[in-house]
């Protein structure tokens, strides 16, 4: 178990619709990064937040955002979905560790139809 | 340039040696990582080695840096059934005080009994 929780675990949504994936940093983490994995892109970075403010994009597409609260928890909101945004999502936090190590939640697995 | 290769498929037989290679690019890169994940499940850090180390050791896992030909490898020794997973490294690239992790593609470990 890392520490790192994200719900919901599974999610199936159609077309067109929005949906919002919730992370929760282990404790003490202030650095909250989203990964996207597919079959065909990999594993790719999509955004990080550091106490509660954007400090990197990645291939991040604009129908997506994201943010993080006060008690560090973050939220990816997916928008307008298509068929190829389905796929896992994975949250990982990083503390102060000397090599910044970065810890990944289970990941929610999205099915667009 | 951002890219990180592995080769896709490992066979070995149980008890055997396994080796895991993977070539980076970026020769700015600090820290290289090495994750586990095993079928429907997130990503487990195993390891990791700080760019001017040439080996770290730790238990079963060795890895080993050649940071002239920007090769990484990871080897398992006495490889068992539980250790059939895929295996990712991870350059983290730090720029702009992010540090976000570029992934390889994965090797896919089969170990046969």
């Amino acid at each position: 178990d890392s520490g790192v929780t994200q719900t919901p675990k599974h999610l199936i949504t159609a077309t067109g619709q929005r949906v919002t994936l919730r992370c929760s940093p282990r404790s003490g983490d202030l650095s909250v990064y989203w990964y996207q994995q597919s079959l065909d892109q990999g594993l790719q970075f999509l955004i990080q937040y550091y106490n509660g403010e954007e400090r990197a994009k990645g291939n991040i597409l604009e129908r997506f955002s994201a943010q993080q609260f006060p008690d560090l928890h973050s939220e990816l909101n997916l928008s307008s979905l298509e068929l190829g945004d389905s796929a896992l999502y994975f949250c990982a936090s990083s503390g102060s560790g000397r090599s910044d190590e970065q810890y990944f939640g289970p990941g929610t697995r999205l099915t667009v139809t | 340039g951002e890219d990180v290769e592995q080769s896709l498929f490992l066979s070995v037989r149980e008890g055997d040696s396994s080796v895991i290679n993977c070539t980076y690019t970026d020769s700015s890169s600090t820290y290289l990582y090495w994750y586990k994940q095993e079928p429907g499940a997130g990503l487990q850090l195993l390891t990791y080695i700080f760019s001017n180390m040439d080996m770290k050791q730790d238990q079963r896992l060795t890895v080993l840096l050649n940071k002239k030909d920007k090769h990484l490898s990871l080897r398992i020794a006495d490889t068992q059934t539980g250790d059939s997973a895929i295996y990712f490294c991870a350059e983290s690239l730090y720029g702009g005080a992010t540090n976000k992790l570029i992934f390889g593609t994965g090797t896919l470990l089969a170990v046969q009994p």
